[in-house]
């Protein structure tokens, strides 16, 4: 009953680094999705893919970049950390439609120094 | 741009006592009311509510929407320490391909024994 499943749990990093967060989900959903949660803020909306191959834009995504090469996995980077990245991430997943549940990873905490 | 507001903000009650969270929106070509609740780590869906009126109902928590007046509630009877947690809403805009998601800044309960 993996789910959706993200790693690294958590991650330091200095100012100027890179990362790559990595979500994997086995319920074969069409739809995936990068959020950040930060204090008083709710979830916000990195990116996005509907489909293996694509990705989008959402709210706030600057600073980031995705790649969803398999339909499994969905990859969130960080070329050059700042401190304003520091975040508890989330990634989701869903299945096709308009709108439905989402199913969450257990997120990922990541300070930038 | 889409908004949803959650109220309160935290809320302390003891076991046993009944309450009332709250989620007001507006959110473009409006399709869905989606709740969660958030322990420490992923968040896990609750209701999804599409019509006005109906209520929906799991145990000891229920929520009902109101289109009309753009808002939903989430009603926990006889409290227990375990409904501790964020609770989340989210509002769904229908007109997107994605079915793009607005969150509330959550609202956090505690339940003392």
């Amino acid at each position: 009953n993996a789910g959706v499943t993200q790693t690294p749990k958590f991650r330091v990093l200095k100012t100027g680094q890179s990362m790559t967060l990595l979500c994997a989900q086995d319920m074969n959903h069409e739809y995936m999705y990068w959020y950040r949660q930060d204090p008083g803020m709710g979830l916000r909306l990195i990116h996005y893919s509907v489909g293996e191959g694509t990705t989008a834009k959402g709210e706030v995504p600057d600073g980031y970049n995705v790649s969803r090469l398999k339909k499994q996995n969905f990859l969130l980077g960080l070329e050059s950390a700042a401190p304003s990245q520091t975040s508890v991430y989330f990634c989701a997943s869903r299945k096709p439609g308009l709108a439905g549940e989402l199913f969450f990873g257990e997120g990922s905490r990541l300070t930038v120094l | 741009e889409d908004k949803v507001v959650q109220s309160p903000l935290s809320l302390v009650v003891h076991e046993g006592d009944t309450v009332t969270l709250n989620c007001s929106y507006e959110v473009t070509n409006f399709r869905s009311l989606l709740w969660y609740k958030q322990e420490k780590k992923a968040p896990t869906f609750l209701f999804m509510l599409t019509s006005s009126g109906i209520e929906k109902k799991s145990g000891r928590l229920s929520s009902i929407l109101d289109k009309k007046e753009l808002f939903s509630i989430l009603n926990i009877t006889a409290t227990q320490t375990g409904d501790s947690a964020v609770y989340l809403c989210a509002g769904a805009d229908g007109g997107t391909s994605y079915g793009k998601l607005t969150f509330g800044q959550g609202t956090i309960l505690t339940v003392h024994p």
